[in-house]
């Protein structure tokens, strides 16, 4: 079965600190890849998305991830995090023709100013 | 904002109740998917649907059914409601006649089975 795992579940950080959450799934096949982004009391939005092609992905808010096939991993990276940061994180994988997504249980970030 | 829009926002039934939740999907949207999110977890897929009929359903029994109306608006229903079945439930929206594109997310029912 597929499954996305997300190994930092709390983090804690100053602000200008660099930030690198770990997401790795398990499928054989092609995956499409997600990190969405859940701010307080706001639904989930999407940060970045990965299809095909390059395999280091730029998002919103200076966000980017990298895709290793080898390592079945979907990494989230920001050089300087910032207060407003402060949210809960999902990496998501789609695979097949539905559309479904699977998700990670979630990083709760939060940025200390 | 998304575009999705659920509704109600928060609700409070008793256990062995029954309830609907209802999602407008976003503009040009013929997909809806359902979502449930359970405290500190991610969310879990529940069914999808696609032209009015149900099209992939996850790992939840029978008691979770939805509908889908000729606007692609959407229904969740629950039956005997179970104490477990607190949670938030998510609906998302996408089209699926556009490759590599993503679903886009209401703000959630806050369900509370007391």
């Amino acid at each position: 079965a597929q499954s996305v795992s997300q190994h930092n579940h709390h983090v804690i950080l100053s602000e200008a600190a660099s930030l690198e959450l770990g997401c790795n799934y398990s499928y054989g096949g092609t995956v499409n890849l997600f990190w969405y982004v859940q701010y307080p009391g706001q639904h989930l939005q999407l940060l970045l998305k990965y299809f095909s092609g390059d395999p280091l992905v730029k998002g919103i808010k200076g966000f980017e991830a990298e895709f290793i096939k080898s390592k079945f991993s979907f990494n989230l990276r920001k050089p300087s995090v910032q207060w407003s940061d402060t949210a809960e994180y999902f990496c998501a994988v789609n695979a097949g023709a539905t559309n479904k997504l699977i998700f990670g249980t979630g990083t709760l970030l939060a940025v200390q100013p | 904002e998304t575009g999705v829009t659920q509704s109600p926002t928060h609700l409070i039934k008793t256990r062995g109740q029954q309830v609907t939740l209802r999602c407008s999907s976003q503009s040009g949207h013929n997909t809806v998917s359902w979502y449930q999110q359970a405290l500190g977890q991610g969310p879990q897929f529940i069914f999808q649907y696609y032209r009015e009929e149900e099209n992939g359903r996850g790992n939840f029994p029978p008691r979770f059914s939805g509908l889908q109306f000729p606007n692609y608006s959407s229904e969740l229903n629950v039956n005997a409601l179970e104490l477990d079945d607190s949670a938030l439930y998510l609906c998302a929206s996408s089209n699926r006649a556009i490759l590599n594109t993503e679903a886009f997310f209401g703000q959630g029912t806050r369900l509370t089975v007391v």
